[in-house]
């Protein structure tokens, strides 16, 4: 098993560009999550999905979108970048099925907004 | 989800004990305690949880004071390769929905 595959690994935009940040999980999962990481701070948490079909907002959604395609797989979109959106971006899921479990979290894409 | 407070840094000597604490004095009854590392810029990794007992598992021990209002992550014999930063986190079991809000963590340094 793979686990959580993110990619790309690194990605250099301008300003305005967009570009779809790919995550996929091979474990079944029932819940997908996006967070963002940036310099010397902790994991702030941007969308979830909690089930296929369904996407929720987290702490910092603005500048974001999602698509939960299958089961599978949870992409993160961002339209029109901002250097403000330069980041280190994480891809998590977990089982989901009994409300205490663990999440498993990708290795990450590095993103940087010029 | 209630506040953790942890330090911002420990030094611990390899082969020692490592012993990071954390304070939850909000917490609620049904809220779990989580503890996840981060190495080097890494996804995070689950390292262990509990709600009121003390956990071990092959990793670490989660030990819970009886008012639940503080824990500490015990890593029995410590290695470089548990340099990382660690989050204690609190949170709510809520079926179909494991987000978590992670704070700055402690920086763990284990010195050879």
């Amino acid at each position: 098993n793979a686990g959580v595959t993110q990619t790309p690994k690194f990605q250099v935009l301008k300003t305005g560009q967009s570009m779809t940040l790919q995550c996929a999980q091979d474990m079944n999962h029932n819940s997908m999550y996006w967070y963002r990481q940036d310099p010397g701070m902790g994991l702030r948490l941007i969308y979830y999905s909690a089930s296929e079909g369904t996407t929720d907002k987290g702490e910092v959604p603005n500048g974001y979108n999602v698509s939960r395609l299958n089961k599978r797989e949870f992409s993160l979109r961002l339209e029109s970048a901002a250097p403000s959106q330069t980041s280190v971006y994480f891809c998590a899921s977990s089982k989901a099925d009994r409300g205490n479990e663990k999440l498993f979290f990708g290795s990450g894409t590095q993103l940087s907004v010029l | 989800d209630a506040k953790t407070t942890q330090p911002t840094s420990m030094d611990c000597a390899e082969g020692r004990a490592a012993n990071l604490p954390c304070n939850h004095s909000t917490i609620s009854g049904n809220e779990y305690v989580y503890w996840y590392r981060q190495i080097h810029s890494q996804g995070p990794q689950y390292i262990i949880h509990g709600l009121k007992n003390n956990e071990t598992n092959e990793m670490a021990s989660l030990i819970i004071t009886e008012d639940r209002k503080s824990s500490t992550l015990i890593l029995p014999h410590a290695t470089l390769r548990d340099t990382a930063v660690y989050y204690c986190i609190v949170r709510v079991a809520s079926f179909g929905n494991e987000k978590l809000t992670f704070g700055t963590g402690t920086r763990l340094t284990i010195i050879p």
